[in-house]
Order: structure tokens, then C-alpha cells, then sequence
């Protein structure tokens, strides 16, 4: 079974500039996530899908993130303008329902310059 | 809010030594509760999981951990670590079905051999 894919791996971006990342969750999996992880710390919930419907942005900077999962299968997120502190790994990550095992990706390096 | 708290930020040990990273969790209703390991360069990965029943659970490469209801605990034990465990390790707490994973910080775990 083909695990979750994330690209780019790594983005080195100056500040202000805006970069996109996405994600392919596992094959049937209906609940995909997008985490934050900076160095030294656990990841943070950015938002949670269920299929294409928002379960939970609690926790998104709304004015410079934002995230879509259209068709309910792949997703994109998106940091337009991003700053110094944006620097990190965003992780991506799937269920197959809300309360399954969730499966992470390797994750997108993103460092502001 | 549910949080989880991972009481050592780093542990040094030697090859055949053995492991207990603690891990406590506040929330107070029904909860899921995971250990992820991420080794150097790779993606998170589950290392054990409970979601109910027998409250000590075993998991991959000789892992295990200990559910202790009262105390809000979910200990990750090995009797003998190897010089491959090196990794952070990830305690997250699940609360009410359909919410998302809450991590700690992560404990740095390095083996000696």
C-alpha cells in the first residue's frame, strides 16, 4: 500500500513570498490532515478534512494560510505572505475515517529567508 | 483543552539499557492514545496505539506501553534499548472520535554503543 506522498520535499523561499505544498493521502482514506512541526516542538494541527469538508481550522493562521481538498482526495496548502516564523516541516497525513490509525507523510521543509 | 505532556526533553543511554519516556495527558472523557517514532530523516511512524482492552499494549521492534487510567499516563517501556532506537519519540493523545491527534513535544531518545 503506497504510503501518504507530499511535494516538494524542501522549499527555501525569502519572506513575503507565498509557496504551495501537496499531499496524496493513502488510497480510500477520507480524513486528511495538515501539520505544522517546528524544530524542537510536536506537531501542530494546521486543519482537518473529512472527504472535501473543513472539520477543524481552529488552529490556521487564516490570513496567510489556506488549504482545499476539492475533490475530497488530494489537498493543497498554501502560506501567501510567509514569514520568518513559517519556517518548518508541514506534515500531511490520513485516516480512513476520523477515528482510524493515522499514517503520516515525510513531510515539506519549508525555510524563510 | 486536551494537551499532552512528555516529561524528558532528552535521554542518553547505553546499548542494552533499558527505556521508560513518560507521557501524560489531560482530557477527561474517552481517549485514544499513540506513540510515533521518527527516526533521523524519515517520516513519523506508529509505534503503538490504544484504543481500548488490555490497558498494556505492544508494539513494534519490542516497544510496549502501559495505559494507567488514574494517573492520565501512557508510559513507552523496552527492556534493552539497541544503538537503532535512536529517534524522537511522539506521546499524542486522540480525544472524542473525530478529532485529531494532540502531540507532545517529542523526547530525543540517543543510544551509545
Amino acid at each position: 500500500e503506497a504510503g501518504v506522498a507530499q511535494s516538494p520535499r524542501y522549499k527555501i523561499i525569502e519572506k513575503r513570498q507565498s509557496v504551495a505544498f501537496w499531499c496524496n493521502p493513502i488510497s480510500g482514506h477520507a480524513t486528511l490532515y495538515w501539520y505544522q512541526q517546528i524544530l524542537g516542538q510536536g506537531p501542530k494541527l494546521l486543519i482537518q478534512f473529512q472527504n472535501n469538508g473543513v472539520v477543524d481550522d481552529s488552529q490556521l493562521p487564516k490570513d496567510r494560510f489556506s488549504a482545499e481538498r476539492l475533490k475530497g482526495v488530494d489537498s493543497t496548502l498554501k502560506i501567501q505572505p510567509a514569514k520568518l516564523e513559517d519556517s518548518a516541516v508541514y506534515l500531511c497525513a490520513s485516516s480512513r475515517d476520523s477515528g482510524g490509525t493515522i499514517y503520516f507523510g515525510e513531510g515539506s521543509w519549508l525555510t524563510v529567508v | 483543552a486536551q494537551s499532552v505532556s512528555q516529561h524528558n526533553h532528552h535521554v542518553i543511554l547505553s546499548e542494552a539499557a533499558s527505556l521508560e519516556l513518560g507521557c501524560n495527558y489531560s482530557y477527561g472523557g474517552t481517549v485514544n492514545l499513540f506513540w510515533y517514532v521518527q527516526y533521523p530523516g524519515q517520516h513519523l511512524q506508529l509505534l503503538l496505539k490504544y484504543f481500548s482492552g488490555d490497558p498494556l499494549v505492544k508494539g513494534i521492534k519490542g516497544f510496549e506501553a502501559e495505559f494507567i487510567k488514574s494517573k492520565f499516563s501512557f508510559n513507552l517501556r523496552k527492556p534493552s534499548v539497541q544503538w537503532s532506537d535512536t529517534a524522537e519519540y511522539f506521546c499524542a493523545v486522540r480525544g472524542q472520535a473525530g478529532t485529531a491527534l494532540i502531540f507532545g513535544k517529542g523526547t530525543t531518545l540517543s543510544v551509545s554503543s
